[in-house]
Parts: C-alpha cells; sequence; structure tokens
C-alpha cells in the first residue's frame, strides 16, 4: 500500500542554518504530496503542497519539488529561525490507489536554537 | 466556527469504559475526517465523513470504533469498552470537499488507564 518515510528526528539546528527534511514516498497512483506542521500547543497547519511531477510547494521561506523519479518530496529552507521549531510531517493523497486520504509519515521534530 | 473544534482537549478513561469524542468542523465543510496519532507516529486516519455518510470507514481498527455524523455537521466518534492500547491523540479535520484543504483540530488526548 500507499506510504511515507521521512528522516528521523530530532533535528536541532542553530538560527540561520540550512534546513533539509527528506521524505519519500511509495504510492500506487498519482498522488498529491504535502508537508504539515504541527507548532507546539497547535493542531496540524498545511505547510505547503504539490499535486503533480516537478511542481514546487512553497510558503513561510519553505519550499519542497515533486520529484517522481526519486520519489521524493524533500522540505527545505534557507535560514530557519527560533520560530520554525515545530514538528513537520510528510503526507500524500492519492486518489487513485486504494485510499483517498492522508497518509503520513512519522514526523521529524524540529528544534531551532538562537 | 472560526476553526474545527474538538471537545474535550483531555480525557481519562479506565479500562472497559464507553467513551465519545466531538468534532465540530468549519461550518459549510461537507467532508470531516478522524485520524489517531499515537505517540512518535504520524497521525492514521480512522474514518471520513462526506455529509452524514462514512465514505470509507476503512481505519477503524474493530468494531469498538463507531462515528457519527448525523446532521451533517457535528460528528462524534465512539469507542466502546476502552483498552490501555487505544491511548493516543484523536484528530479530526474538516474540508469543504475532498478536493480542497483540510484544516485539523488540536485533538483530544485520550488516556485510558
Amino acid at each position: 500500500g500507499d506510504s511515507v518515510t521521512q528522516m528521523e528526528g530530532p533535528v536541532t539546528l542553530s538560527e540561520e542554518a540550512f534546513l533539509t527534511i527528506n521524505c519519500t514516498y511509495t504510492a500506487t497512483g498519482y498522488p498529491s504530496l504535502f508537508w504539515y506542521v504541527q507548532y507546539p500547543g497547535e493542531g496540524l497547519q498545511l505547510l505547503l503542497k504539490a499535486t503533480k511531477a516537478d511542481d514546487k510547494g512553497s510558503n513561510k521561506g519553505f519550499e519542497a519539488t515533486y520529484r517522481k523519479e526519486t520519489t521524493s518530496f524533500h522540505l527545505e529552507k534557507g535560514s530557519v529561525q527560533v520560530s520554525d521549531s515545530a514538528v513537520y510531517f510528510c503526507a500524500l493523497l492519492d486518489y487513485g490507489g486504494s485510499q483517498g486520504n492522508l497518509i503520513f509519515g512519522k514526523g521529524t521534530k524540529l528544534s531551532v536554537k538562537p | 466556527g472560526a476553526g474545527v473544534s474538538q471537545t474535550p482537549s483531555n480525557k481519562v478513561t479506565e479500562k472497559g469504559k464507553y467513551v465519545e469524542l466531538r468534532c465540530d468542523p468549519i461550518s459549510g465543510h461537507t467532508a470531516l475526517y478522524w485520524y489517531r496519532q499515537s505517540l512518535g507516529q504520524g497521525p492514521e486516519f480512522l474514518i471520513y465523513f462526506q455529509g452524514t455518510g462514512a465514505a470509507d470507514d476503512s481505519g477503524l481498527p474493530n468494531d469498538r470504533f463507531f462515528a457519527v455524523r448525523p446532521e451533517g455537521s457535528v460528528s462524534t466518534l465512539k469507542i466502546q469498552r476502552t483498552e490501555r492500547g487505544d491511548s493516543a491523540v484523536y484528530l479530526c479535520a474538516s474540508s469543504f470537499d475532498r478536493d480542497t484543504e483540510a484544516f485539523f483540530g488540536q485533538g483530544t488526548r485520550l488516556t485510558v488507564v
């Protein structure tokens, strides 16, 4: 079945460092891909998305490119801030597969130190 | 309301008891989803409603779990004969329709002792 694998955390960075969180997926159809973020004490929020191969999603300085050839959707940010400390979830939505609902990775906790 | 509201925010219950978790979606959203998030894991799909009907309940782990949405708005997730393994955060999300962004509530943390 469909699945999402993302890098294990926690990830600890200094402010202004470069961030990469790896995400790869397995899908039977043609999925849309998402990054969700969960700030401390808050609910899951959509950070960015891409609906087809080679699309780039971007928001709040974060970006991720849908790479069909490597089945990846890595999250990047050039200069992280303390306020980016949160748990990040990669997810897919595969209408062509057996499930038409979001399938999430396990999450990666990011801590940014001043 | 302004967002998806879930009540209670925390629930502690004894093994074997019955619990109900409530989700109040964003007004006008026809699609509603329940997910379960265990410690250190990502959310796992339980059930999806389109209007009043359960369009996909393939994620419900067993027949102790049941959910309703009688008027196409508020939904209740019901768990019978709770077990310690049911302890998790139960998340609800809603969207205008299936193809649009889903907005999540803050979840109900269920602890079975």
